[in-house]
């Protein structure tokens, strides 16, 4: 069974610029998410799908990310402008259905450095 | 609010010596708490969860943890550690947020492993 892709694995960028990431879960996976992830922390959720629909962005800071899943499957998380303090790995995981007892798989993540 | 405190950034032991991890978290509710970990320049992997029932839960590598819940820990132990077992180990608390279930992570505990 493939896993969850993501892709750049690294991205160096200056402030003020724009980034995107892009991740492709598990096929059949209907609950996707992006985290992010500050060294020394653990991660913590921007933004959560079931399907093509946002069930969670409460996290997710609006002025400057965005993230869309149009067809349900693949999905982008873009920041515009970054900050200095967005420098981390952004993680994509996937799950099978939103029920807390389900298992997320994730990607390797993207880092990014923003300078 | 949920909150997930791992006790220790790092743990450093000797290979074949038991190790414990300590995780300990705050919820007024029934919780599902899971182990997840990060191996170097891999993504998140479950280890193991615990949903309901037996307060021993066995995961994989040889890893097993103990739900208590009267002091509110899920510590992960080994009996006997490996080299390979270097990464680091994250806890993580499926709590309720509005309709939305979301994992609330701990800051990740390194593990060391000296030869």
């Amino acid at each position: 069974e493939a896993g969850v892709a993501q892709s750049p694995r690294y991205k160096i960028i200056e402030k003020r610029q724009s980034v995107a990431f892009w991740c492709n879960p598990i096929s059949g996976h209907a609950t996707l998410y992006w985290y992010q992830q500050i060294l020394g922390q653990g991660p913590k959720l921007l933004i959560q799908f079931q399907n093509n629909g946002v069930v969670d962005d409460s996290q997710l800071p609006k002025d400057r990310f965005s993230a869309e899943r149009l067809k349900g499957v693949d999905s982008t998380l873009k920041i515009q402008p970054a900050k200095l303090e967005d420098s981390a790995v952004y993680l994509c995981a996937s799950s099978l259905n939103r029920s807390p007892d389900t298992e997320a798989f994730f990607g390797q993540g993207t880092r990014l450095t923003v300078v | 609010a949920q909150s997930v405190t791992q006790l220790d950034s790092q743990v450093p032991v000797f290979e074949e010596a038991p190790v414990e991890l300590r995780c300990n978290y705050s919820s007024s509710v029934s919780v599902y708490l899971f182990w997840y970990v990060q191996y170097p320049n891999q993504g998140l992997q479950l280890l193991l969860k615990y949903l309901s029932g037996s307060t021993l839960v066995k995961g994989i590598n040889g890893f097993e943890a103990e739900f208590n819940k009267s002091q509110t820990s899920f510590h992960l132990r080994k009996p006997s550690v490996h080299i390979s077992d270097t990464a680091e180990y994250f806890c993580a608390v499926s709590g309720k947020t509005d309709s939305n279930y979301q994992l609330i992570w701990g800051a990740g505990t390194k593990l060391i492993i000296k030869p």
